[in-house]
């Protein structure tokens, strides 16, 4: 029963060009999402958060977006740099003192130059 | 300052024998995760403690997975017997309890990457 889903494995784009990593959830309790970002052996790193009380959360080049009535969250790059290129997990949980998140399968990132 | 460390970061082993993961959390902290990553199911949460007391094993598949944090500095996961499906990165976070999420206050280990054959 995955609750956080990523449905797009990898994807591709240019410098300079938006990236957009989506991600749908099924437990409507959920009320904060994060995005982790994770580089080949390393451990992920937390990147943005959103509470479900806001539809937008801006960091830099970083904007997460929410969709609470579609369940879904999307986290925007732009402009994308090489440097971005990493796996992004998308994670969930409940309350922000919660002890579990819940993440995602992962996205792989590839920020060509 | 040091973050989550682990041992080993590599092991390869055979079916049917016993693994054991090592780590120590950040200095201060009193929660402490492991999470299993795999390709189909990214990141799993296994168990955590809190002051070195287990809350949540629902995570762990079966009995041949075992945790354990005999204190606040330590703790192990272990695996025995071992079976190829079993081969993915391990990672142990930390945090300090009641400090909130949203503000990514959950560190991350680097991983052990265990390969069963």
């Amino acid at each position: 029963d995955q609750q956080v889903k990523q449905n797009s494995p990898s994807l591709s784009v240019q410098e300079g060009r938006i990236s957009i990593l989506n991600c749908d959830y099924t437990n409507s309790m959920f009320d904060y999402f994060l995005w982790y970002k994770k580089y080949p052996a390393e451990g992920p790193t937390f990147l943005i958060s959103i509470s479900s009380i806001k539809d937008k959360n801006e960091d830099g080049r970083f904007t997460v977006f929410l969709n609470k009535s579609a369940k879904h969250l999307s986290l925007h790059i732009v402009p994308s740099q090489p440097g971005d290129s990493a796996v992004y997990f998308c994670a969930a949980t409940l309350g922000t003192s919660g002890s579990r998140l819940t993440f995602g399968e992962g996205t792989q990132l590839t920020v060509n130059p | 300052d040091a973050g989550v460390i682990q041992s080993p970061r590599h092991e390869v082993t055979e079916m049917g024998q016993e693994v054991t993961l090592r780590c120590k959390p950040i200095s201060g902290h009193n929660s402490l995760f492991w999470y299993r990553q795999t390709m189909m199911r990214g990141l799993e949460l296994l168990i955590y403690f809190n002051n070195n007391v287990p809350i949540d094993d629902s995570g762990m598949p079966e009995d041949r997975f075992s945790a354990k944090m005999p204190n606040a500095s330590f703790s192990t996961l272990k695996i025995q017997p071992s079976e190829p499906r079993d081969s993915a990165v391990y990672f142990c976070a930390s945090r300090k309890t009641g400090l909130a999420l949203n503000t990514g206050e959950l560190f991350f280990g680097e991983g052990s990457r265990l390969t069963v054959l």
